[in-house]
């Protein structure tokens, strides 16, 4: 089974609102990923946790918070974000993190994000 | 800097030809090789990958890809086009993390 879950699948939020993403898979994989993708780009590397330590910040605005309660488990917290936020946001997972051999990223099918 | 190129922002086939799409890297060693498939407002999904070995490599829906370290590229090849292969294609390089090419859109004409 190499399936990443993501909920919710659609979001709608206002710039004052809190809300979270949250990324699931039972690889048994060491390495979680947060990516933002806007329309008809390329994904962009937002964070990497490394065995649930964040390992990588692509120097994302602190409004947008992870967090990695265990193995299993991704959670992308939002908070006054802005119109341009809008975008397809990607977890993905791999067995092991960057740079420790060879491996391949399995993504979750997305969550659709609108701020308005 | 480490980059990955897709010349083609869009290709058009008809069914049942050939397909080949081309993807040229950039890095200071071999990288790990990827290509995934996008459809529309879906998650990316991993087509084959190459690590090292056999330059030619199959993957998933009957897609290959030929790895030439002297040409730096990682070529995405289908013998026979379906209309369900109509998405956009990634190819991607790893290093100390995987970076994107900027995406081929295919489409398919019945």
């Amino acid at each position: 089974d190499t399936e990443v879950t993501q909920t919710p699948k659609h979001l709608v939020m206002g710039m004052t609102n809190k809300k979270s993403l949250k990324c699931e898979q039972h690889m048994g994989h060491r390495a979680m990923y947060w990516y933002k993708q806007k329309a008809k780009k390329p994904p962009e590397l937002m964070f990497v946790y490394s065995y649930e330590k964040l390992s990588i910040n692509e120097s994302v605005p602190s409004r947008f918070s992870p967090e990695c309660p265990n193995s299993s488990l991704l959670n992308l917290h939002l908070h006054a974000l802005q119109p341009e936020d809008s975008a397809l946001y990607l977890c993905a997972s791999s067995l092991t993190p960057p740079g420790t051999g060879t491996y391949e990223q399995y993504f979750g099918p997305g969550t659709r994000l609108t701020v308005t | 800097a480490q980059s990955v190129t897709q010349p083609d922002i869009h290709i058009t086939v008809s069914e049942g030809a050939s397909l080949e799409l081309r993807c040229n890297y950039s890095y200071g060693a071999t990288p790990y090789l990827f290509w995934y498939v996008q459809s529309p407002g879906q998650g990316l999904q991993l087509l084959l990958k190459y690590f090292s070995g056999d330059t030619l490599v199959q993957g998933i829906k009957g897609f290959e890809a030929e790895f030439k370290r002297s040409q730096s590229s990682f070529n995405l090849r289908k013998p026979s086009v379906h209309w369900s292969d109509a998405a956009e294609y990634f190819c991607a390089a790893q290093g100390n993390k995987l970076v994107f090419g900027a995406g081929t859109i295919l489409r398919v004409k019945s």
